[in-house]
């Protein structure tokens, strides 16, 4: 049980250039959802989904796409990258009803 | 569209003291509060969850309270250790199943 997972760990890249981040989880969980976290920022939600198939925006959605194709996977897209962008992406999974979130290790993005 | 603040936003106490960092929120209209903690270049592990209707859970020297009335949580450390040394955040969900983060406290114990 490997529980929450995000690949890569570190990415540089230039403005312009597009990525996409995965996120996968093993735990059967039906809500995925997509931080960043920046100093003195806190943590803030970007796209979350509340099941395969399904997605929505949070608080700071501009830039990103999110798709939720399968239940264990969750990947967010940058299309246009811009050093605003440079953060640390946090992926997290929580079972149905008002249960604990499991975050994954992060993932550091350096947009030059 | 909820906020949460937690003070102070850095702690530094000798090891041993008891210490309390403190979570505050506007809405209400929570399902549950979270504490976790957060080594540096690591991700989140959760220490306690309250429901909404739970005044307090404990888990071992950790005790964490919630006043929903007021828009309050509180962490209390018990006979902190150096091992404590983290950044500790809290966040409230509310309705929409989304979840509202503080900026954090970071926490100093010297030996």
């Amino acid at each position: 049980n490997a529980g929450v997972t995000q690949t890569p760990k570190f990415r540089v890249l230039k403005t312009g250039q597009s990525m996409t981040l995965l996120c996968a989880q093993d735990m059967n969980h039906e809500y995925m959802y997509w931080y960043r976290q920046d100093p003195g920022m806190g943590l803030r939600l970007i796209h979350y989904s509340v099941g395969e198939g399904t997605t929505a925006k949070g608080e700071v959605p501009d830039g990103y796409n999110v798709s939720r194709l399968k239940k264990q996977n969750f990947l967010l897209g940058l299309e246009s990258a811009a050093p605003s962008q440079t953060s640390v992406y946090f992926c997290a999974s929580k079972p149905q009803g008002r249960e604990t979130q499991y975050f994954g290790p992060g993932t550091r993005l350096l947009v030059l | 569209k909820q906020e949460v603040t937690q003070i102070p936003a850095a702690l530094s106490v000798p090891e041993g003291e008891n210490l309390v960092l403190n979570c505050s929120f506007t809405d209400s209209a929570i399902y549950n509060l979270q504490w976790f903690r957060q080594d540096p270049g690591k991700g989140l592990t959760s220490l306690l969850l309250i429901q909404s209707s739970q005044r307090e859970q404990t888990s071992g020297r950790l005790n964490a309270s919630l006043d929903k009335s007021s828009g309050r949580s509180t962490l209390y450390i018990a006979a902190s250790q150096p091992g404590d040394s983290a950044t500790y955040l809290c966040a409230a969900l509310n309705t929409g199943n989304q979840f509202y983060f503080g900026t954090g406290t970071s926490l100093t114990v010297i030996p």
